[in-house]
């Protein structure tokens, strides 16, 4: 089945260690995304690659970073620089965007990451 | 600068009964996006509508049905019928091309469906 997906799906880290969260998708999209979502907020575009070995900071790129060495795989670092990371982190892919033909945004399952 | 307004903070409803979201946003663009997304608790983001700014004609999938009035710059999503599966949070949001792999998203309104 193609689709994106996440892992893991919880993930606990102590204050001040940097955490990465995985996000694989086969559906051969060229462009990726990650976003942050908060209780009682909208989701926020972290980073954002719309093709292999080129990503772009989004609204609330500090304290992360991202890269994208396969077009199937766009890692998410979560950095000791981030102030607050505990939060939902889901992660999307499209066909190519910008292009002026709109493509649809795909999810994975998200994860949800506590820092003690 | 592109926004988009959800009021509704949570709505709760007893099965059959009609809910309505409502959606108000807000750009310069006169080509714009908007879409309608649920998100169940499982927390996946599942598609469920996109319209052009330039296509104001109402739809109706199944018991779903959307209401956009660009002169009240306005997309509300109505669950008709509504059944417990339709328990999740619902989010609107807006992109404006070029730069259409930004969505800008409401807050997000959480439906309780009750049996």
């Amino acid at each position: 089945d193609g689709g994106i997906t996440q892992s893991p799906k919880y993930l606990f880290r102590k204050e001040g260690q940097n955490v990465t969260l995985s996000c694989e998708q086969n559906l051969n999209h060229d462009a990726m995304y990650w976003y942050r979502q908060d209780p009682g907020q909208g989701l926020r575009l972290i980073y954002y690659s719309q093709i292999v070995n080129d990503f772009q900071k989004g609204d609330i790129a500090e304290g992360y970073s991202v890269s994208r060495e396969k077009k199937e795989s766009f890692p998410l670092t979560v950095t000791s620089a981030q102030k607050n990371p505990t939060a939902f982190y889901l992660c999307a892919s499209s066909r190519r965007a910008g292009t002026g033909v709109y493509n649809e945004q795909f999810f994975g399952p998200g994860t949800r990451l506590t820092v003690l | 600068a592109q926004k988009v307004t959800q009021a509704q903070t949570e709505i709760s409803v007893v099965e059959k009964e009609d809910v309505t979201l409502d959606c108000v946003y807000e750009t310069r663009d006169t080509t714009y996006y908007l879409f309608w997304y649920k998100q169940p608790p499982s927390g996946e983001l599942v598609f469920l509508i996109r319209r052009n700014s330039f296509d104001e004609q109402n739809e109706i999938s199944g018991r779903y049905s959307w209401n956009f009035q660009k002169s009240t710059s306005s997309f509300n999503f109505t669950i008709t019928a509504s059944q417990v599966v339709d328990s999740a949070v619902y989010f609107c949001a807006l992109s404006v091309p070029p730069n259409d792999y930004k969505l800008s998203f409401g807050a997000g309104t959480t439906v309780t469906v009750r049996a």
